[in-house]
């Protein structure tokens, strides 16, 4: 099985700060890789596939990057909306693995 | 607009049997491969299970083979969990959602509000 990890598991920041997530595939999963953004008792909400395209109508502060099988998800200007869980899912090879998720609140 | 509603969650017994219901409205919903992704209490996301949009081709991860079924009724536009032998780690939220290809295999693009099961004595 694939293996992905995230790091920080959290992070605080404050409103308009530029942040960084990154997500580790334990093999090469080409592009295949989503972020989605989670908020307490909702459902998950897709925020981009193929590493770096965004999903219809997430602004685009959001960007994703993609550097062998180190991945990236970089959220520009903070705004109290943005606060959330953050998972990344590699959907290259069954079974299609989650990121453990980074929790980003407020400083 | 495309919406998915997850029904059927509830309490249940370790080793008696729950079915998850999923209706899809808003796209043709034989077009497109379909999964189930829980959540523990607390915990991170797992994806179950996958379905192609004909429902001929099935991925299960390993923890829930042999125990859990996919399936899928398009004439309905309703997707199923059949959940046997239930046990305690099984507890979790069960989200459906929509994969963006037909073949169960890509990205979730759409998902449900969730259902709840709890596996308790």
């Amino acid at each position: 099985d694939i293996q992905m990890t995230q790091s920080p598991s959290s992070l605080s920041a404050s409103v308009g700060d530029r942040v960084t997530i990154t997500c580790r595939a334990s093999q090469d999963i080409s592009t295949y890789l989503a972020w989605f953004q989670q908020k307490p008792g909702k459902a998950p909400k897709p925020l981009m596939y193929g590493a770096s395209v965004l999903q219809s109508g997430v602004p685009s502060k959001f960007s994703g990057s993609r550097s062998g099988t180190d991945f990236t998800l970089t959220i520009s200007s903070l705004q109290p909306e943005d606060f959330a869980t953050y998972y990344c899912q590699q959907y290259h090879s069954i079974p299609f693995t989650f990121g453990p998720g980074t929790r980003l609140d407020m400083k | 607009q495309v919406q998915l509603v997850e029904s059927g969650g509830g309490v249940v017994q370790p080793g008696r049997a729950l079915r998850l219901s999923c209706v899809a409205s808003g796209f043709s919903f034989s077009d497109y491969g379909m999964h189930w992704v829980r959540q523990a209490p607390g915990e991170g996301l797992e994806w179950v299970t996958s379905v192609s949009h004909d429902g001929k081709n099935k991925f299960y991860a390993d923890s829930v083979k042999g125990r859990l079924t996919i399936s899928r009724d398009n004439p309905k536009n309703t997707l199923y969990l059949q959940m046997n032998n239930l046990r305690a780690d099984d507890a979790a939220t069960y989200y459906c959602a929509r994969d963006r290809a037909r073949n169960g295999g890509s990205y979730s693009d759409y998902w449900g509000q969730g259902t709840l099961v709890t596996v308790s004595s």
